[in-house]
C-alpha cells in the first residue's frame, strides 16, 4: 500500500528555518506529481507547492515564494520541504501528497501523509 | 478569503440526498478539472472525486460529481451519520498556476 511518512516539523522561532521531508514507499516517488499542502490550526486546506514527476518543474504559492523550496531526492525516494524566513501565519499541519499523475497541473492528490506540525512562535 | 465559494456549512437529516457547491471562474473550474477530498475530523484529506466526476476505487458510488460552467457540485445520496466530515473543492487555476481550494464545506448529519 502507498505510504507517506512526514517528518521533521517542530517549534521554530520567527524567521527560523525547517526542513520537511517526505519518505515515500511502494511507488517510485519520481514517476508522479509530488505537492505539499497546508492546514492552520482550525482552518481550511491551503496549498503550498508543487513538483512534477518527470520534468521537476516546481510551482510555489505567493504567499511561500522566495521562502520555501520544494525539492525530492531520487536515490531516497524522499521528497523534501525547505522553509525559510518562518512566520507566525506559516503555523500549519503540513501535509505531503501525490498526483495521481506525473503533471502537476492535471492531477489530483490521491494518496495524503499523515501530516506534520509546524509552529513558528517566540 | 479562498478562490473558490463553498458554503461554510450544510446540515442534513440521515437518508436524503444532498449537494455541497463550489464556485469558481474561467481560470480554474472553468478551464480545469475539479476534484472533491473528504477530511473527517482528526485526519488526512481523501480523495472522493477526480476529474469533475470521477471516483478512486473504495468510494461509495454513493457520492457523485458533476460540473457545469464555471461551478462544480457534489452530490451525497442516502446520507449517512459516517459522511460527517469537511468537504474541499479544489482546481488547477491558470492564471496563479497554483492550485486553490474552497474553503471547504462542515457537513453535519443531524
Amino acid at each position: 500500500e502507498v505510504q507517506l511518512l512526514e517528518s521533521g516539523g517542530g517549534l521554530v522561532q520567527p524567521g527560523g528555518s525547517l526542513r520537511l521531508s517526505c519518505a515515500a514507499s511502494v511507488f517510485t516517488l519520481s514517476n508522479y506529481a509530488m505537492s505539499w499542502v497546508r492546514q492552520a490550526p482550525g482552518k481550511g486546506l491551503e496549498w503550498v507547492s508543487s513538483i512534477c514527476g518527470s520534468t521537476a518543474h516546481t510551482y510555489c504559492a505567493d504567499s511561500v515564494k522566495g521562502r520555501f523550496t520544494i525539492s525530492r531526492d531520487n536515490s531516497k525516494n524522499t521528497l523534501y520541504l525547505q522553509m525559510n524566513g518562518l512566520r507566525a501565519e506559516d503555523t500549519a499541519v503540513y501535509y505531503c501528497a501525490r498526483g495521481e499523475g506525473s503533471l502537476v497541473e492535471a492531477t489530483s492528490f490521491d494518496y495524503w501523509g499523515q501530516g506534520t506540525l509546524v509552529t513558528v512562535s517566540s | 478569503q479562498s478562490v473558490l465559494t463553498q458554503p461554510p456549512s450544510v446540515s442534513a437529516a440521515p437518508g436524503p440526498r444532498v449537494t455541497l457547491s463550489c464556485s469558481g471562474s474561467s481560470s480554474n473550474i472553468g478551464n480545469n478539472p475539479v476534484n472533491w477530498y473528504q477530511q473527517v475530523p482528526g485526519k488526512s484529506p481523501k480523495l472522493l472525486i477526480y476529474h469533475d466526476d470521477l471516483k478512486p476505487s473504495g468510494v461509495s458510488d454513493r457520492f457523485s460529481g458533476s460540473k457545469s460552467g464555471t461551478s462544480a457540485s457534489l452530490a451525497i445520496s442516502g446520507l449517512q451519520s459516517e459522511d460527517e466530515a469537511d468537504y474541499y473543492c479544489a482546481a488547477w487555476d491558470d492564471s496563479l498556476s497554483g492550485w486553490v481550494f474552497g474553503g471547504g464545506t462542515k457537513l453535519s448529519v443531524l
